[in-house]
């Protein structure tokens, strides 16, 4: 199994100010012959299912905002909220697709308002 | 619209059985890939069981053997059967899909179900 961590486990940070999100796979999720990583972000609000914000690694799904971006490649990914809103609350999920299953998720990362 | 609806969930005894349903509206089961991911009180999420468009079907290690996904084509419906309960199984069991609006992501999960809790307790 691809083994999942995500840095930090939670973070305060200031309205209007940058949130980062580190995710560490153990194996490498990029796949060579169509150079995409198979990496997903995902959002879950208190109370709600998860939301899929971005997929390989860096591409928005659509509606979502665009202060909210992927970064990476192999085994080290970033998700970053460029200016953090209120609404933004909530819990960060990394996920790799790259095997056949299981598909494996982050431990989740917290993210509240300084 | 495309959505997922989940059912079935309840309290059930240690070493008892459950199944749960999804019926799934706006798109057709038989032709994508369906899965189970579940999150324990508190926890985080765990991938569970897939369906794929051919049929084939595969399950964490932690329910295999236990738990068997199926579908009903004629009722655009997939189901988890759970047997061998254990306390440990306790958790909000979602449906999601894969690749419904983004092609090719098979494994990522684009559409989900708002869940059903399934408690494992005497």
């Amino acid at each position: 199994d691809i083994v999942m961590t995500q840095s930090p486990e939670s973070l305060a940070v200031s309205l209007g100010e940058r949130a980062t999100i580190n995710c560490k796979s153990r194996r490498s999720v990029l796949y060579s012959s169509n150079n995409k990583n198979y990496l997903a972000w995902y959002q879950q609000k208190p109370g709600q299912p998860p939301k899929l914000l971005i997929y390989w690694a860096s591409t928005r799904e659509s509606g979502v905002p665009d202060r909210f971006s992927g970064s990476g490649s192999g085994t080290d990914f970033t998700l970053t909220i460029s200016s953090l809103q209120a609404e933004d609350v909530a819990v960060y999920y990394c996920q790799q697709y790259y095997t056949i299953p299981p598909w494996t998720f982050g431990q989740g990362t917290k993210v509240e308002i300084k | 619209e495309l959505q997922l609806v989940e059912s079935g969930g309840g309290l059930v005894q240690p070493g008892g059985s459950l199944s749960l349903s999804c019926a799934v509206s706006g798109f057709t089961v038989s032709s994508n890939y369906l899965s189970w991911v579940r999150q324990a009180p508190g926890k985080g999420l765990e991938w569970v069981s897939v369906i794929y468009s051919d049929g084939s079907t595969h399950h964490a290690d932690s329910v295999k053997g236990r738990f068997a996904i199926s579908r009903d084509n004629s009722k655009n419906t997939v189901y988890l059967q759970m047997n061998s309960l254990r306390a440990e199984d306790t958790a909000v069991y979602y449906c999601a899909s894969s690749a419904v609006t983004i092609p090719h992501t098979i494994g990522a999960f684009d559409i989900w179900g708002q869940g059903t809790r399934v408690t494992v307790s005497s």
